[in-house]
């Protein structure tokens, strides 16, 4: 079964300074998608970058980007210039293809980032 | 373009009643996910539809049960309600095409409190 491990809880960070929240993921799978989503205090889950398995390329958003170790099957989310409206859960989230669709999320259990002013 | 809505946005039933729940996706997504969380168990896929037909189902009981319209809204129901079913319920909305790189949007999701 597929598993997605988010093994910190929770971690802060000062204003316009960057932080790295980990992902770890555990599949026999070799097309997959990985997904990074926000959910901030008024409960709208949003998505924030998106990484496919095929491409080696480290996908970036503006101030987020990926690091995606396939090998090591790990996909941790940077964030760059932080700001209190980075303040959220974020959760790391993996899917499949089923019959060529992409199947439903397997979730971590998320990270609670505090950003502080 | 309008996201995802749920609605009612809170419901507070007491434990063996019944609870129906909607989702409007956004238009021209055909897939519609549904998901439970709670603090204990995080985010647990419930099941999705496509083109109104059940596609994919997680390891829920069979009190958990939905559907689709043809206009794509999806409804699920919950029937002799349990404590442990207090949840947010969030429900997501994609293309759900196959040989395409998706992404599933989610709905601000409806607070049901069993009592």
């Amino acid at each position: 079964a597929q598993t997605v491990t988010q093994s910190q809880p929770e971690m802060s960070v000062q204003e316009a300074e960057t932080v790295t929240l980990s992902c770890t993921y555990d599949t026999s799978e070799n097309n997959y998608y990985l997904f990074w989503y926000k959910q901030p205090p008024s409960r709208q889950m949003i998505l924030v970058i998106r990484q496919e398995a095929y491409k080696q390329q480290n996908a970036t958003e503006n101030r987020f980007s990926v690091n995606f170790q396939k090998a090591a099957k790990s996909f941790s989310l940077k964030i760059s210039d932080s700001q209190l409206g980075d303040t959220a859960m974020y959760f790391c989230a993996f899917t499949m293809l089923y019959g060529g669709s992409q199947g439903n999320l397997i979730f971590g259990k998320g990270t609670k980032l505090s950003v502080k002013p | 373009k309008a996201g995802v809505t749920q609605t009612p946005r809170y419901l507070i039933k007491t434990r063996g009643q019944q609870v129906t729940l909607s989702c409007s996706p956004i238009s021209g997504h055909r897939s519609v996910s549904w998901y439970q969380q709670t603090p204990g168990q995080g985010l647990q896929f419930l099941f999705e539809y496509f083109s109104e037909t059940q596609r994919n189902k997680g390891n829920f009981p069979g009190r958990f049960s939905g559907r689709q319209f043809s206009n794509s809204r999806s409804e699920m129901n919950v029937s002799t309600l349990e404590l442990g079913d207090s949840a947010l319920y969030l429900c997501a909305s994609s293309l759900g095409l196959a040989g395409y790189t998706d992404t599933q949007y989610f709905g601000p999701g409806t607070r049901l409190t069993v009592l």
